[in-house]
């Protein structure tokens, strides 16, 4: 099994769609969580951190089940502007604790 | 400041060349990392620095060498380049602790015919 997997999409949504991405890790004893974004040709950069509470940040909510080790993205109101990659970022458990281990992505296209 | 800088954006090598990749930080970040990265295959670690004077190797090693050369530099060195190592190289760094963002650079392009 794989140690962090995502749906690669794409998801093509309308301006305005509520849209949902999910991501499952394998080890139990990965410590911290992150949700970045990478948009073509560019590096990754930090969207959020992913808490145990859960967080939102503007309309964007990431959601985090330490028991189904699942962690989630949800972003509502969709703008073409969030057209890009999104990756699951997991760190520590089996890579180390000072090892970050990345989904592949989740592709999205807001279409006008 | 300028965050983390790559050297150079671009790169065409001919297969059994050497060259390094150079990687600078300026936050005063104990940690640095190269990664590679490859369509459909995700992000994945070639060496990692835990703080200055450490390294240890990724998932990727072979092929590879890193030097720490002091807190702020991170260089990753093919070699014998093959064409199995054409790729987007970035180079990251983080601080020391829990919720801590990791700042990439902006890549560097590799292509060995």
């Amino acid at each position: 099994r794989k140690e962090v997997e995502q749906d690669p999409g794409p998801f093509n949504v309308p301006e305005g769609a509520t849209v949902a991405f999910n991501c499952t890790y394998s080890n139990s004893a990965s410590q911290s969580f992150f949700w970045y974004r990478q948009d073509c040709r560019k590096e990754p950069k930090l969207l959020m951190s992913v808490y145990s509470s859960g967080n939102e940040d503007g309309r964007f909510t990431a959601q985090l089940n330490r028991a189904s080790q699942y962690i989630s993205l949800l972003i509502r109101d969709s703008k073409l502007s969030d057209s890009a990659t999104y990756l699951c970022v997991v760190k520590g458990g089996e890579a180390g604790s000072y090892q970050l281990t990345f989904g592949k992505g989740t592709k999205l296209s807001v279409i006008p | 400041n300028a965050g983390v800088t790559q050297t150079p954006k671009f790169q065409v090598l001919k297969t059994g060349q050497s060259m390094t990749l150079q990687c600078a930080q300026d936050m005063n970040h104990n940690s640095m990392y190269w990664y590679r990265q490859d369509p459909g295959m995700g992000l994945r670690l070639i060496y990692y620095s835990a703080s200055e004077g450490t390294t240890d190797k990724g998932e990727v090693p072979n092929g590879y060498n890193v030097s720490r050369l002091n807190k702020r530099e991170f260089s990753l060195r093919l070699e014998s380049a093959a064409p199995s190592q054409t790729s987007v190289y970035f180079c990251a760094s983080i601080p020391s602790g829990g919720y801590n963002e990791q700042f990439f650079g902006p890549g560097t392009r590799l292509t060995v015919l």
